[in-house]
C-alpha cells in the first residue's frame, strides 16, 4: 500500500535551515510528483511547491522563492525539503503529498505523509 | 493569483442533517477543483477531484458539484465519522496550487 513516511519533528532558532524528508513506498518513486504544504497552528493549508521526482524540476509558491528548496534522491526514493532564513512564522506542520498523476489536469494529492511539526523558537 | 474562499467557516450540524459547504474561486478555474477533509492531528484526506468525481474509498454521502468559480460539497447525511475541516483546493493555475481557508464542521 502506498505510504509516505516523513522526518520526526525537529526544533530550530530563527535565522537557522530546516530540512524535512519524505519517503514514499509502495509505488515507482520516480512516476510521480510530490508536494509540500505546510499548516500553521490553527491555519489552514498552505502550498509551498512541488518536485517532478523523475527530471528533479521543481516549481515553487512566490512566497518561498529563494527561501526553498525542495531536491530528490532516486537511489534511495526520497523528497527533501529546505527551508532556510527560518523566523517564528515558520512554525507549522509540514507535510508531503502525492500527485496523482490521473490522465488529463488532474493534479489533487492521493496520498500524504504523516506530517513533521517544526517549530522555531530561540 | 486565484483566490479561494469558503462559506461558512464554520458550520454546526448535527448527525442525519444534510451539510453543503461552498467554495468560491476568484477567478474560473473550470472544474479542475477537489475538496478534502482533514481530523486534527491528521493529515488531509482527498474526497473529490475534477469537482465532482469521488475518490475510490469515499462513502457516496459526499458529492461534489459546480464549474467555473462556484462549488459546493455536499454530506448528504452526516455521521459522526465527519466532523472535521473541510478544504477546497483549485489546480486550475497548475503549476501553482491553491487551497480555501477551511470549514469546520463540529456537532451543534
Amino acid at each position: 500500500q502506498v505510504q509516505l513516511v516523513q522526518s520526526g519533528a525537529e526544533v530550530k532558532p530563527p535565522g537557522a535551515s530546516l530540512t524535512v524528508s519524505c519517503k514514499p513506498s509502495g509505488y515507482t518513486f520516480t512516476d510521480y510528483y510530490i508536494h509540500w504544504v505546510r499548516q500553521a497552528p490553527g491555519q489552514g493549508l498552505e502550498w509551498m511547491g512541488w518536485i517532478n521526482s523523475k527530471s528533479g524540476g521543481t516549481n515553487y509558491a512566490e512566497k518561498f522563492q529563494g527561501r526553498v528548496t525542495m531536491t530528490r534522491d532516486t537511489s534511495i526514493n526520497t523528497a527533501y525539503m529546505d527551508l532556510s532564513r527560518l523566523t517564528s512564522d515558520d512554525t507549522a506542520v509540514y507535510y508531503c503529498a502525492r500527485e496523482t498523476g490521473r490522465e488529463g489536469n488532474n493534479h489533487e494529492f492521493d496520498f500524504w505523509g504523516q506530517g513533521t511539526l517544526v517549530t522555531v523558537s530561540s | 493569483d486565484i483566490q479561494m474562499t469558503q462559506s461558512p467557516s464554520t458550520l454546526s450540524a448535527s448527525v442525519g442533517d444534510r451539510v453543503t459547504i461552498t467554495c468560491r474561486a476568484s477567478q474560473s478555474v473550470s472544474t479542475w477543483l477537489a475538496w478534502y477533509q482533514q481530523k486534527p492531528g491528521k493529515a488531509p484526506k482527498l474526497l473529490i477531484y475534477k469537482a465532482s468525481s469521488l475518490e475510490s474509498g469515499v462513502p457516496s454521502r459526499f458529492s461534489g458539484s459546480g464549474s467555473g468559480t462556484e462549488f459546493t460539497l455536499t454530506i448528504s447525511s452526516l455521521q459522526p465519522d465527519d466532523f472535521a475541516t473541510y478544504y477546497c483546493q483549485q489546480y486550475n493555475s497548475y503549476p501553482i496550487f491553491t487551497f480555501g481557508p477551511g470549514t469546520k464542521v463540529d456537532i451543534k
